[in-house]
């Protein structure tokens, strides 16, 4: 089983829908979690850090469950520009002083 | 600040030759890793530096060597390229020696080996 997982789609939605990712991990001890934009052949870029009690950056909004160990990410009002790839992030915990990684889901938001 | 750099940006190699590609980064960051991203594989880390002169291994360190003389270097070596290193390679740095805030990326480094 992958330390992080997530669905890679595409996810295909009209402009203005509301999407929503979910990610799993598998280290019950992991402690840090974000959410990463990937846009095609660039860089990771922050998009917003999850806390416990869950946080809100405009119109997305970021959740954790750490009783079924997954994270969400939801998008309000998608925009073209939002079309990308989105990297769930996680400390796993191992006490290597490292992120870990999913492979990312794709969105794709259509005029 | 121009943040984190990497060159170069595109290389071509055949099986066998070495390179080294070069990051730096001018945030002062303590922090600095290496990472491949191969399809549907998610970045794996390669090497991690926690200051001038320590570094560590990653998920996949072998084929690589990383060194850090400096707080703003911290290349990486390819000692004998292999087809299965044909990737695009990331440079990330960040504050603090946990490595686990927030990551800024250099542009990456598309390496081809033939």
């Amino acid at each position: 089983r992958k330390e992080v997982e997530q669905d890679p789609g595409p996810f295909n939605v009209p402009e203005g829908a509301t999407v929503a990712f979910n990610c799993t991990y598998s280290n019950s001890a992991s402690q840090s979690f974000f959410w990463y934009r990937q846009d095609c052949r660039k860089e990771p870029k922050l998009l917003m850090s999850v806390y416990s009690s869950g946080n809100e950056d405009g119109r997305f909004t970021a959740q954790l469950n750490r009783a079924s160990q997954y994270i969400s990410l939801l998008i309000r009002d998608s925009k073209l520009s939002d079309s990308a790839t989105y990297l769930c992030v996680v400390n796993i915990g191992t006490g290597r002083r490292a992120l870990t990684f999913g492979s990312g889901t794709r969105l794709q938001v259509q005029p | 600040n121009a943040g984190v750099t990497q060159t170069p940006k595109f290389q071509v190699l055949k099986t066998g030759q070495s390179m080294t590609l070069q990051c730096a980064q001018d945030m002062n960051h303590e922090y600095m890793s290496w990472y491949r991203q191969d399809p549907g594989m998610g970045l794996r880390l390669i090497h991690y530096s926690v200051g001038a002169g320590i570094t560590d291994q990653g998920e996949v360190p072998n084929g690589y060597n990383v060194s850090r003389s400096t707080t703003e270097d911290f290349p990486l070596r390819l000692l004998s390229a292999a087809p299965s290193q044909t990737s695009v390679y990331f440079c990330a740095s960040s504050f603090g020696l946990a490595g686990v805030g927030e990551q800024f990326f250099g542009p990456g480094t598309r390496l081809t080996v033939l």
